[in-house]
């Protein structure tokens, strides 16, 4: 069936340096891809998204990418703080409208 | 503007109790969903709808039902508490347009329940 795969699980950085999690997608329909932000205690928030017919979107410190020929797409925080310190998840819209979410990336950010 | 106000926030059940968890959203969302939160698996679809009335199986449906009878309420049952439950479940609701378009489904998240099941 569909899915989304997500890597790495676990991410540890120090602080100032770049962090990247990357999503592989299965549907080929799939044309809207949000990022989530889960800290402790709290519900997912999304941070950004990005629409099939555009490659890369910028939100200051954050970006992202997609391949639409390989399926992949990632995120990327530069600059990394102490408080981009939670869950990630990158997600994708099917082609019948349903969010497909990855398995989700713990970072953490070393100060 | 409170967005997805899920209660209670946590409990504790015995194997085979019964419970329901509330979903309210005050964004007049059409589209409301139920997940669960187990580490390394994501956030699974349990149950959906699509507007007031209405509502669908997600992924991993078995062990729940879901009704719909206001727009702002989403209610999640577990008629026979088991083990397996033991989970954190979050509601979430969105406005979604039109399946196969480009536009978003942007999903606003409550702020999760975390239940146990002995």
């Amino acid at each position: 069936g569909e899915n989304v795969e997500q890597h790495p699980s676990t991410l540890s950085v120090q602080e100032g340096d770049s962090a990247v999690i990357k999503c592989t997608y299965s549907d080929s329909a799939s044309n809207y891809f949000p990022w989530y932000k889960q800290e402790l205690g709290k519900g997912p928030q999304l941070i950004i998204d990005i629409r099939s017919n555009v490659g890369e979107k910028k939100d200051q410190r954050i970006a992202v990418t997609l391949n639409k020929t390989a399926k992949h797409f990632s995120l990327h925080i530069t600059e990394t703080q102490p408080e981009d310190s939670a869950v990630y998840f990158c997600a994708a819209k099917n082609g019948i409208g349903k969010l497909i979410f990855g398995q989700g990336t713990t970072l953490q950010v070393k100060p | 503007n409170a967005g997805v106000t899920q209660t209670p926030k946590f409990r504790v059940l015995k194997t085979g109790q019964s419970m329901t968890l509330l979903c309210a959203q005050d964004m007049n969302h059409e589209y409301m969903y139920w997940y669960r939160q187990d580490p390394g698996m994501g956030l699974r679809l349990i149950h959906y709808s699509v507007g007031e009335g209405t509502t669908a199986k997600g992924e991993v449906p078995d062990g729940y039902n879901v009704s719909r009878l206001k727009k702002q309420n989403f209610l999640l049952g577990l008629e026979s508490a088991a083990p397996s439950q033991t989970s954190v479940y979050f509601c979430a609701s969105s406005y979604p347009g039109l399946a196969g378009s480009l536009a978003k489904n942007i999903q606003y998240f409550g702020a999760g329940t975390r239940l146990s099941v002995l």
